[in-house]
């Protein structure tokens, strides 16, 4: 059973260019949550999806960034125009339903974007 | 909104010797969640422990265990016959007994290094 898969693990990007983080959640799990991780920091939520909907996503940018999890394939974050300040690991989580184990998520390993 | 305080940024024991991390937190919530993550060099999220805050029994996994004192808001990690393999970083996190709106809040980790 394949854990939490993250794509590219890492990606550099130029500034204004975009950034697209893919995630696929363990199998059987419908919850996704977004988290950055800025250097020396703890993790920060940013989103959080069931397939096809946005529950909360009042952790994200106002501006530039998006979230979205299809009924098929994989949740993508997307940064539109990458600003230096976007560098930073960012990681998906996901849960069977969201109650069943309050706290029970399971992490990828995290996508580092560098904006240079 | 909840916040949660981890004051040490690096603690260093020698390897067997027994170390304790410290945790604070602020919420208005009467029931609640809190765990500890540990994040290697890898930088996968891996659960350590878990409690829950209406159990007066302090969790126990193996060389790891928790003094949770609620109404001191002290949730702190105590690890045994600590190992090599323990070098991490370790994040305090809190969750409401709702599931959270925002998932899990996070501490800035504290970098445990076990010296050999």
């Amino acid at each position: 059973n394949a854990g939490v898969m993250q794509n590219p693990r890492h990606l550099v990007r130029r500034r204004g260019q975009e950034a697209r983080l893919r995630c696929s959640p363990m199998k059987g799990h419908s919850h996704v949550y977004w988290y950055r991780q800025l250097p020396e920091e703890g993790l920060k939520f940013m989103v959080y999806l069931q397939k096809e909907n946005i529950i909360d996503e009042s952790g994200m940018p106002k501006e530039r960034f998006s979230a979205e999890f299809p009924k098929e394939g994989p949740s993508i974050l997307r940064i539109q125009q990458v600003v230096r300040g976007d560098s930073a690991a960012y990681f998906c989580a996901s849960s069977p339903v969201r109650q069943t184990i309050p706290g029970e998520l399971f992490f990828g390993e995290g996508s580092r974007l560098t904006v240079l | 909104a909840q916040t949660v305080t981890q004051s040490q940024p690096e603690m260093s024991v020698q390897e067997a010797e027994t170390v304790t991390l410290s945790c604070t937190y602020d919420t208005s919530e009467s029931n609640y969640y809190l765990f500890w993550y540990k994040q290697p060099p890898s930088r996968q999220m891996i659960l350590v422990i878990r409690q829950e805050a209406y159990k007066q029994q302090n969790a126990t996994e193996n060389r790891f265990s928790v003094n949770f004192q609620k109404a001191a808001k002290s949730f702190s990690l105590k690890i045994s016959d600590s190992q090599l393999g323990d070098t991490a970083m370790y994040f305090c996190a809190f969750m409401d007994s709702g599931g959270g709106a925002d998932g899990l809040t996070f501490g800035k980790g504290t970098h445990l290094i076990i010296q050999p």
